[in-house]
This record gives C-alpha cells, sequence and structure tokens, in this order.
C-alpha cells in the first residue's frame, strides 16, 4: 500500500518559472502535513509544514485538501538554488505512539539557468 | 542551529557482520527516530523512542535490528547479521514533542554498504 504518492517528474524548469507539485495520501485519519527537500545524498530538511488554510512562506506556498487527501506545493520565481528533491510527508499517530513520517518518493526539480 | 550528528557517516561491511549506528541526538530532545533510505527508494520509518523504550517499530524492524541509549547522550541503532538488502542510507532524528506539527530534525546520515 502507498501511504503517500507523489508524481516523480523530474520536472526541469528555466529559472523564473513558476512550478507545481501534487501528492495524495491513502491515510484519512492523518494528522500533520509537510513537504521535505532533500539534496543528493542528503538528509531530508524540512520545508514546511501545510495546514488546512493554506499557507506561504516567501515564494513557497503550500495546500492541503482533507476531504480531497491532497496536499501541494506551489514554488514560484525558481531560482537554480531550488535543485533537488521535494518530498511530501504525513504524519501519522496511532494511540500513544509517537507517531511516524510517511514519505513519498519524492518529485525532482531541477531549475536550469 | 542545533542539529543532529551521526557517525559513522559510511561504513562497508560483510554480509554476516554486525554494524552499529551513532547518533547524537539534540540535547533538549526527548524523542528519537531511525529512518531508512534504500538507494532511489523512498525515506522508510524503522522505530520511535522515548523514555528508554521503544514507542513503535515498523514492520522492517525486526529482531535483526536493536536500539539503545547507552548514556544520556548517544543513541544507537544495531544491525545483526547484516544482510545484502541492509544497504540504506540510516537516518537519525530527534524531536522535543512527540506528535502535532513539532519539527523533526535530522541527522546527515550514515550510509551502510553490505558486500
Amino acid at each position: 500500500r502507498k501511504e503517500v504518492e507523489q508524481d516523480p517528474g523530474p520536472f526541469n524548469v528555466p529559472e523564473g518559472a513558476t512550478v507545481a507539485f501534487n501528492c495524495t495520501y491513502s491515510n484519512s485519519a492523518s494528522q500533520s502535513f509537510f513537504w521535505y527537500r532533500q539534496d543528493c545524498r542528503k538528509e531530508p530538511k524540512l520545508l514546511m509544514s501545510v495546514y488546512s488554510s493554506g499557507n506561504e512562506d516567501g515564494r513557497f506556498t503550500a495546500q492541503l485538501n482533507r476531504a480531497s487527501q491532497y496536499i501541494s506545493l506551489l514554488i514560484r520565481d525558481s531560482k537554480l538554488s531550488d535543485s533537488a528533491t521535494y518530498l511530501c510527508v504525513v504524519n501519522f499517530a496511532r494511540g500513544s505512539t509517537l507517531g511516524r513520517l510517511y514519505f513519498g518518493r519524492g518529485t525532482q526539480l531541477t531549475v536550469w539557468p | 542551529e542545533p542539529e543532529v550528528t551521526q557517525t559513522p557517516s559510511h561504513q562497508v561491511t560483510q554480509m554476516g557482520q554486525e554494524v552499529i549506528l551513532r547518533c547524537v541526538p539534540i540535547s533538549n530532545h526527548l524523542y528519537f527516530y531511525w529512518y531508512r533510505q534504500i538507494l532511489g527508494q523512498k525515506v522508510e520509518f524503522l522505530v520511535s523512542f522515548y523514555n528508554n523504550e521503544i514507542s513503535e517499530k515498523s514492520e522492517i524492524f525486526d529482531d535483526q535490528f536493536s536500539v539503545e541509549r547507552p548514556d544520556g547522550s548517544n543513541f544507537t541503532l544495531k544491525i545483526r547479521s547484516t544482510k545484502l538488502e541492509d544497504s540504506a542510507m540510516y537516518f537519525c532524528a530527534s524531536s522535543d514533542l512527540g506528535q502535532g506539527v513539532n519539527t523533526i530534525y535530522f541527522g546527515e546520515g550514515s550510509w551502510l554498504t553490505v558486500v
């Protein structure tokens, strides 16, 4: 069972472009949602949490639709440094456990000059 | 910025050998985790640990694996009798809260190659 599904890409865009990533998750009881960024052979790093009301951090905008179990990330004015793999991540905790993060396989983005 | 540190960064071991991966979580964090990522695949949860005991473990975390907090700072993952399919990047992580929207911080990973 694939708890989190993402379009693997790759997305190849020029600098300055706007690019959107989508993600769906299977467990309707999931509690929190994130976008992480992972550079090649590096650790995942939190890009932003995702809230039902939608949230923005500079050039990045994230949206969550709980009814459709759908998460999105929009990157405006892409920079070369945005080139990375973007991971959709969902947290689910059963009972009194700490919860675990479920990762998508990631969407690869390359921004070219 | 405080960080999670892991050693070794890379280890090559022969099949059947035991491996210990070490982690120093962020000092005021109480919740610790191990995740792994096989090359080209997604990051997968292995185990969470709180108050000196396992909180939850995944189906991957079988009797071959164990975790320990031997002192006040280290958090270790032991893999007994390694198999070829254990080759992966192992990430240690820690957080100050176990649930909700708290941030989980990942270490840079230990790359394990089993030959």
